[in-house]
């Protein structure tokens, strides 16, 4: 049962585009999610994070959106730069829970 | 730079042959993590350590043991190596909410 859904495995944006990244949980009971990056032979590195509490939440070029309702959030890259190109994955908790739930990833590529 | 260093960084081992992973930090973090990365799976958790000796499975655990003697060092064995453990491994530590990963492992099992 995949409690965290990517569900695009891969996305190729123009640079200096808006790139959007889509993830979608079912449990009800995650209240903080996370977004990570990844560059090849490189381990994961934490983007960006977002409560329950709040629906956005911005670090630069980087905001998190999350819709609780529709168990929604999205990551939105503006504007894009060629080392954007990486695997993300979203990651869902909840709290006193030590375990993240991650998702399968969706690679993003800029394109020049 | 959460200070985690993972030894080997690459390892190409027989089937049925014992492996094991080491995975080192230096800032004395309580929680410890090991997770394997599989094309179409993202990251899936094999086991974890919330403090020393006190370890829980994960999601896939089978066919892997862990070992927690000190609190700089998480161990990750695989008694007899299969195929289908043919991944990258990665090791983390828990800050708050977040989790921070080591550079990973390339295990390839022939």
């Amino acid at each position: 049962d995949q409690q965290v859904k990517q569900n695009s495995p891969s996305l190729s944006v123009q640079e200096g585009r808006i790139s959007i990244l889509n993830c979608d949980y079912t449990n009800s009971m995650f209240d903080y999610f996370l977004w990570y990056k990844k560059y090849p032979a490189e381990g994961p590195t934490f983007l960006i994070s977002i409560s329950s509490i709040k629906d956005k939440n911005e670090d630069g070029r980087f905001t998190v959106f999350l819709n609780k309702s529709a168990k929604h959030l999205s990551l939105h890259i503006v504007p894009s730069q060629p080392g954007d190109s990486a695997v993300y994955f979203c990651a869902a908790t909840n709290f006193g829970n030590e375990k993240l739930t991650f998702g399968t990833g969706t690679r993003l590529t800029i394109i020049p | 730079d959460a200070g985690i260093t993972q030894s080997p960084r690459h390892k190409v081992t027989e089937t049925g042959t014992p492996v094991t992973l080491r995975c080192h930090q230096t800032e004395n973090h309580r929680y410890m993590y090991w997770y394997r990365q599989d094309p179409g799976h993202g990251l899936r958790l094999i086991h974890y350590s919330y403090g020393v000796k006190d370890t829980d499975k994960g999601e896939v655990s089978d066919g892997y043991s862990v070992s927690r003697s000190k609190t700089e060092d998480f161990l990750l064995t695989l008694e007899s190596a299969t195929s289908s453990q043919t991944s990258v491994y990665f090791c983390a530590i828990r800050t708050g909410y977040e989790q921070y990963f080591g550079p990973g492992t390339r295990l390839t099992v022939t």
